[in-house]
């Protein structure tokens, strides 16, 4: 069965602390991995694709890495306007083009 | 540009009753989704369309209808109001850029069923 597992839960950083936060997944062929910032009460913000092992995208404190069997969101030196919930998605290569999430991790970085 | 808009932003519906969850994109993209959100998981799909006429099904789709006659809306219908689909939707669009897939979300739309 096709799965996507987010880990931890939640995380909380002092202002600065980097971390990096864990997706593994197990699906029939990869088409596209996602990785997504969402703010209480507010609709996911899109944050990087990613499509092949050894792939890494960059966007301010942020750094996305993948392998065959998980990607991470690195988070360097953290402020307390990163603390959200960060949601990892994948999307299989198939016959369709349906996408599964995980579950997400809290993120709080404290000043 | 608007992005992604959703209507309403919140809505109580009887057990039973039906009611249609509007979203409009214009930014042209030929791919939308219709996700639910329950409290504390991740995003579930219900719908996708990859284009005007062309609807599929999701993850979830049980107890949800969609259309999809323009390129910027993609209705979600529920028939029968059950408490299980008591949730928070998102409608979101996407299209492949020069770096991969981009996608935008709407607002969301929370809904209680009672």
């Amino acid at each position: 069965e096709d799965q996507v597992t987010q880990s931890p839960e939640a995380l909380r950083l002092q202002e600065g602390e980097s971390s990096s936060l864990n997706c593994s997944y197990t699906v029939s062929g990869l088409r596209g991995l996602f990785w997504y910032r969402q703010d209480p009460g507010k609709g996911p913000e899109f944050l990087f694709t990613l499509y092949s092992a050894g792939e890494e995208k960059e966007k301010e404190r942020l750094k996305a890495t993948l392998t065959k069997k998980e990607s991470f969101l690195h988070i360097t030196a953290p402020k307390p306007e990163d603390s959200a919930t960060y949601l990892c998605a994948v999307q299989r290569m198939n016959r369709d083009d349906k996408i599964i999430f995980g579950k997400g991790t809290r993120l709080h970085i404290l000043p | 540009n608007a992005g992604v808009t959703q209507t309403p932003k919140f809505r109580i519906l009887k057990i039973g009753q039906s009611m249609t969850l509007q979203c409009t994109q214009d930014m042209n993209h030929n791919y939308m989704y219709w996700y639910r959100q329950d409290p504390g998981m991740g995003l579930k799909l219900i719908y996708y369309s990859v284009g005007a006429g062309i609807t599929d099904k999701g993850e979830v789709p049980n107890g949800y209808n969609v259309s999809r006659t323009t390129t910027e809306d993609f209705p979600l219908r529920l028939e029968l109001a059950a408490p299980s689909q008591t949730s928070v939707y998102f409608c979101a669009s996407s299209y492949s850029g020069t770096s991969g897939r981009v996608e935008f979300f709407g607002p969301g739309t929370r809904l209680t069923v009672l």
